[in-house]
């Protein structure tokens, strides 16, 4: 998965829980994301980097705030997890280079909303 | 908002025969990506056609761009077993897609059956 981790692979919470999801690429890659994917709505962005410490909001960003004080890392806090934040999440990173680039795509992270 | 809409949602074929898969978007792109996802796993990038072009191929893949229709189709040539997984088509906005931001369609689900 083009030297992308995510952690954990699989987490079971409850609701008003605070949880982090990591992403971490070994790519050196600019730009960070990360998706949600649900049934019947394929992968809604919730937030990307573009730098260290420069990130902003996707289409569903409500209820999560992201972090990436390093090149390698991002993060995704869910402040007080809801159910509806039951999903399967991914992390992807890309590059632009000359012209546009394609996305990268990290194993994802199964979180489960008691 | 779901930017691309696919049809059809699923699809069952003989092993050995074309699969057409179509991807509707609504708005002014830059280019359209395709990914393939296998069960359980992150998405796979297939191939990326600019606003400019209207066919591009790789190997088994053939993707075509009407841009006045508003639309792309992939054609997966010889299917294999193999090819089994969800596809997605995928957009960058002319206007908001800076950062290399992808807006994903529903999915289509090919089933190859041997």
């Amino acid at each position: 998965d083009a030297g992308i981790t995510q952690s954990p692979r699989h987490k079971v919470t409850e609701t008003g829980t605070p949880v982090t999801l990591r992403c971490h690429q070994t790519e050196n890659h600019r730009y960070m994301y990360w998706y949600r994917q649900d049934p019947g709505h394929g992968l809604r962005l919730i937030h990307y980097s573009y730098g260290v410490k420069d990130t902003d909001k996707g289409e569903v960003s409500d209820g999560y705030s992201v972090s990436r004080s390093k090149t390698e890392d991002f993060l995704l806090t869910l402040e007080s997890a809801t159910s509806s934040q039951t999903s399967v999440y991914f992390c992807a990173i890309s590059e632009w280079g000359e012209g546009p680039n394609e996305q990268f795509f990290g194993p994802g992270t199964r979180l489960t909303v008691l | 908002s779901q930017q691309g809409e696919e049809d059809p949602q699923a699809l069952s074929i003989q092993e050995g025969e074309n699969a057409t898969m179509n991807c509707s978007y609504k708005t002014s792109i830059n280019n359209l990506q395709w990914y393939r996802q296998n069960s359980g796993r992150g998405l796979v990038h297939l191939i990326l056609i600019r606003s400019n072009e209207r066919e591009k191929h790789s190997g088994r893949l053939r993707v075509t761009l009407d841009t006045s229709k508003k639309s792309s189709s992939l054609l997966i040539t010889a299917s294999r077993a193999a090819d089994t997984a969800s596809y997605f088509c995928a957009t960058v906005d002319i206007l908001t897609g800076g950062g290399n931001k992808l807006t994903f369609g529903t999915g289509t689900q090919l089933k190859v059956e041997l």
